[in-house]
Order: C-alpha cells, then sequence, then structure tokens
C-alpha cells in the first residue's frame, strides 16, 4: 500500500462543476502539498499547509492531520483547469501521491 | 527572483549511450535540490538530492548518479541507459529541508 493515496485516479466534468480530490497518507508529516502538473510536463506548486485551510482563487485546500486526510476542491471549475493534480506530503523527504487526472470539458 | 533551467527539453538516447542533464537555479544561493523521476503512469520518485556543492543524497540505487559542480547546478547522469530509465525527469529547488519546492519545466528522455 502507497503512504499517499489519491482518489479518484482520473475524474471528468463539466465547465462549471465543483471538483473534490482526496488524498490520504499513512504517515506523519510535516506539511502536505498540492501540486499541479500541466500536459506538457511542468509542475507548479498549488498549496503548502500543515493545519486547516488555504484558499487561492477558486481553489481551496484543506487538511485534517488526525484524520491524515486532505482535499483539493475547484470551483467553477474551467477547461484549462485540466491537469494532473498531485498530493506530496513532507514526511523526512517528500513522499508522493499517483495523481489525479481532471479533465473538464466546455 | 528565482528562476530554475533544466535542458535539454526532450532527449531521445540509445541504450547502453551515456547521459547528461543539467539543472540550474538563478536568484538564489545555497539551495537544496532535488532529482525526479516520473515514469510513464506513475508518480513522482525521489532519486538524488543535494544540500551543498559535492553533497548528494541518494535515494534508489539505479543506473544513474548525481553530481553539485557549483551551488547553484546540479546533473544528472549515467555511464550506459538501460530501457527502464525512459522517463520524464525534474529538478526542483527549495530554501531549505522543510520549504516548498519549486520545480524546474522537465526533461523528458526516451531510450530507444
Amino acid at each position: 500500500k502507497n503512504e499517499v493515496e489519491q482518489s479518484p485516479q482520473n475524474l471528468t466534468a463539466q465547465e462549471g462543476e465543483f471538483i473534490t480530490i482526496n488524498c490520504s497518507y499513512s504517515v506523519g508529516i510535516s506539511a502536505l502539498h498540492w501540486l499541479q502538473q500541466h500536459p506538457g510536463g511542468g509542475i507548479v506548486s498549488l498549496f503548502m499547509l500543515s493545519s486547516g485551510k488555504k484558499k487561492h482563487g477558486r481553489l481551496i485546500a484543506t487538511i485534517n492531520i488526525q484524520e491524515k486526510h486532505s482535499s483539493l476542491h475547484i470551483t467553477a471549475s474551467h477547461p484549462r483547469d485540466s491537469a494532473v493534480y498531485i498530493c506530496a506530503v513532507r514526511s523526512g523527504d517528500m513522499r508522493f501521491g499517483a495523481g489525479t487526472r481532471l479533465t473538464v470539458k466546455p | 527572483s528565482q528562476t530554475i533551467h533544466q535542458w535539454p527539453a526532450t532527449l531521445v538516447q540509445p541504450v547502453g549511450s551515456p547521459l547528461s542533464l543539467e539543472c540550474t537555479v538563478e536568484g538564489t544561493s545555497n539551495p537544496n535540490l532535488y532529482w525526479y523521476r516520473q515514469a510513464a503512469g506513475r508518480g513522482l520518485q525521489l532519486l538524488f538530492y543535494s544540500v551543498g556543492i559535492g553533497q548528494i543524497s541518494s535515494e534508489v540505487p539505479q543506473n544513474l548518479s548525481a553530481s553539485r559542480p557549483q551551488d547553484r547546478q546540479f546533473i544528472l547522469s549515467s555511464k550506459k541507459l538501460l530501457l527502464s530509465d525512459s522517463g520524464f525527469y525534474l529538478c526542483a529547488w527549495s530554501w531549505g529541508q522543510g520549504y516548498e519546492q519549486y520545480f524546474g519545466p522537465g526533461t523528458r528522455l526516451t531510450v530507444t
């Protein structure tokens, strides 16, 4: 079993839909990251959080340390949100989830 | 501001050939540097990290090696490529352990 599990693996949504991507981890962590990987491969860091909730534009990330669970929400999704979203936790080194491939259709 | 460069962007190499991928960071000094590989359909895997010149830590045994000849230069090498070395290689930097990592544009390597 991977230390970082993401669900779903693939997600297709219509433009405007509210999207949730989940991440569960089994190790003690000092921080959790949400990354966005564009179709060309480039990776952008979206959030780094160790407690509570962070919001940036249409993106919201939450973390529950007791339950070892984090969610990434996208409100009013848009085709340009189509990407692979990767959850990563810092437990000594970085451990990565396999990613969630999101496709938003117009 | 800080920027991170990788080259080449894409590379096709035959099995058994050598490899050299370069990563440089601008706008910061003494960063932590990282090499990751993303195999097709799989997650990111940390290969090497460095906390300073000449200091390299390897996370997994493999056909690859890394060097840090200068403060802001990180090189990934192989003497003889294997088919299994194909993948997307990402370099990243951070201010230090526990800080956010910033990724380069990546190099897509295909070993034929």
